[in-house]
């Protein structure tokens, strides 16, 4: 069965800092790989996602995540955190048959 | 931009009462689906619609939630009574046969 690991519950920066966000996956084919964002009260935002080719994925709002297979991740970074980057991220991990399942979640807090 | 709606935003109900949530997804989107987040942790499925077919429901508490898509389009998810423990976020998200999912805006639902 498909799962996600997201290791960090809280993580803080401060206002232009780099930002990296760890997701591990266990998923028995080749996933699909997704990261998405969301404000307190709100829905989903998607930031970007993998499903083949190059394995550097670029997203929106400055966010790029890399696939590592031999590591079983897909971490997100972003070379300099803007003060509206505080919210909640979640990875996920689905096939071809629209399944996903999402980590518990990361709660990014970002310092002026 | 086409988004997904969802009404209503807020829902205050007590417990044994009936609720029920409603869900538009982006016009074209043949898959639906219901997720339910609970506070402090990613969204779990609970039914997934293609058409106007369940295609997985194997996590909906069937003795008290009903879903259905009677035409293939808008959805609704029904609780019934409604229990302290169902106090949640519930999400509706739609997307193309095989690809991204896109997400509502969710439905708060506190249960006294």
């Amino acid at each position: 069965a498909q799962s996600v690991t997201q290791p960090d519950i809280h993580i803080t920066v401060s206002e232009g800092a780099s930002l990296e966000l760890r997701c591990n996956y266990s998923y028995g084919a080749t996933p699909y790989l997704f990261w998405y964002v969301q404000s307190p009260g709100q829905g989903l935002q998607l930031l970007l996602k993998y499903f083949s080719g190059d394995t550097l994925v670029q997203g929106i709002k400055g966010f790029e995540a890399e696939f590592k297979r031999s590591q079983s991740s897909f971490n997100l970074r972003k070379p300099s955190v803007h003060w509206s980057d505080a919210a909640e991220y979640f990875c996920a991990v689905g096939g071809n048959n629209n399944d996903m399942r999402f980590g518990a979640g990361t709660r990014l807090t970002v310092k002026p | 931009e086409a988004e997904v709606a969802q009404s209503p935003r807020y829902k205050i109900t007590e417990k044994s009462q009936a609720v029920a949530f409603w869900c538009d997804p982006i016009s074209g989107h043949a898959t639906l689906y219901w997720y339910r987040q609970i506070l402090g942790q990613g969204p779990e499925l609970l039914v997934q619609f293609q058409d106007e077919s369940v295609v997985d429901d194997s996590q909906l508490p069937k003795d008290r939630f009903s879903a259905e898509r009677l035409k293939g389009v808008d959805s609704t998810l029904k609780i019934q009574p409604a229990e302290l423990g169902d106090s949640a976020m519930y999400l509706c998200a739609s997307s193309p046969r095989t690809d991204t999912q896109y997400f509502g805006p969710g439905t708060r639902l506190t249960v006294l």
